[in-house]
């Protein structure tokens, strides 16, 4: 089946790393997502991974997949205000369709 | 570039009412989307469009909502008679192939209420 599971909130104080986890259950799964949501807004594609990946960095953003596991993560360097938002999960299973499954989403919030 | 705009932003009905959305798309964008976003949830998709073909519906509740994609690039989603269980915000989203893949840009939704 196609589940894909979040813990819902984070906290994390300004200035430190925060790392949010996923794991999900689509072993064909060719890319996952992470996804930003600010609050009144749409969804905010942040980065990707391709499913032979293990790790990719993009500025303040890293991203580590173990996919014997299926546990994805996503690593932000000096967390900053601006990243509060809700932080969501996506793989994207197999069959061509393209169609994104979504955790239920974590809510990071950074305090001072 | 313009982003995929949605209208109505918000929108409150009785139940047994109808409502309808409207989604333009980036220009260019084959690949149209639907998502149902309830609170506390992450997006459902409830239907995907190739052009102006449907390539997923099979979580659409097809006894009240319908979808549209004239032409290939706006489409309308309706939900004919609303429930309660329909509050919700809906999100739609649009991509482009990339070499496989499929990055979805998504408009800024439709809160919709149903009381």
């Amino acid at each position: 089946g196609e589940d894909v599971e979040q813990s819902l909130f984070l906290s994390v104080r300004e200035g430190d790393s925060s790392v949010i986890n996923c794991t999900y259950t689509d072993s064909s799964s060719t890319y996952l997502y992470w996804y930003k949501q600010e609050p009144g807004a749409g969804l905010q594609l942040l980065t990707y991974i391709f499913s032979n990946m293990d790790m990719k960095q993009d500025q303040r953003l890293t991203v580590l997949l173990n996919k014997k596991d299926k546990h994805l993560s996503l690593r932000i360097a000096d967390t900053q205000t601006g990243d509060s938002a809700i932080y969501f999960c996506a793989e994207s299973p197999g069959g061509g369709y393209n169609k994104l499954i979504f955790g239920a989403g974590t809510r990071l919030a950074v305090h001072p | 570039e313009a982003g995929v705009a949605q209208s109505p932003r918000y929108k409150i009905i009785e139940k047994r009412q109808s409502v309808a959305f409207w989604c333009n798309p980036i220009s260019g964008h084959a690949t149209l989307y639907w998502y149902q976003q309830i609170l506390g949830q992450g997006p459902k998709l409830l239907i995907q469009f190739q052009n102006n073909g449907v390539v997923d519906d099979s979580q659409l509740p097809k006894d009240r909502f319908s979808a549209e994609r004239l032409k290939g690039v706006d489409s309308t989603l309706k939900i004919q008679p609303a429930k309660l269980e329909d509050s919700a915000v809906y999100l739609c989203a649009s991509s482009l192939d990339r070499g496989g893949i499929y990055e979805q840009y998504f408009g800024p939704g439709t809160r919709l209420t149903v009381t």
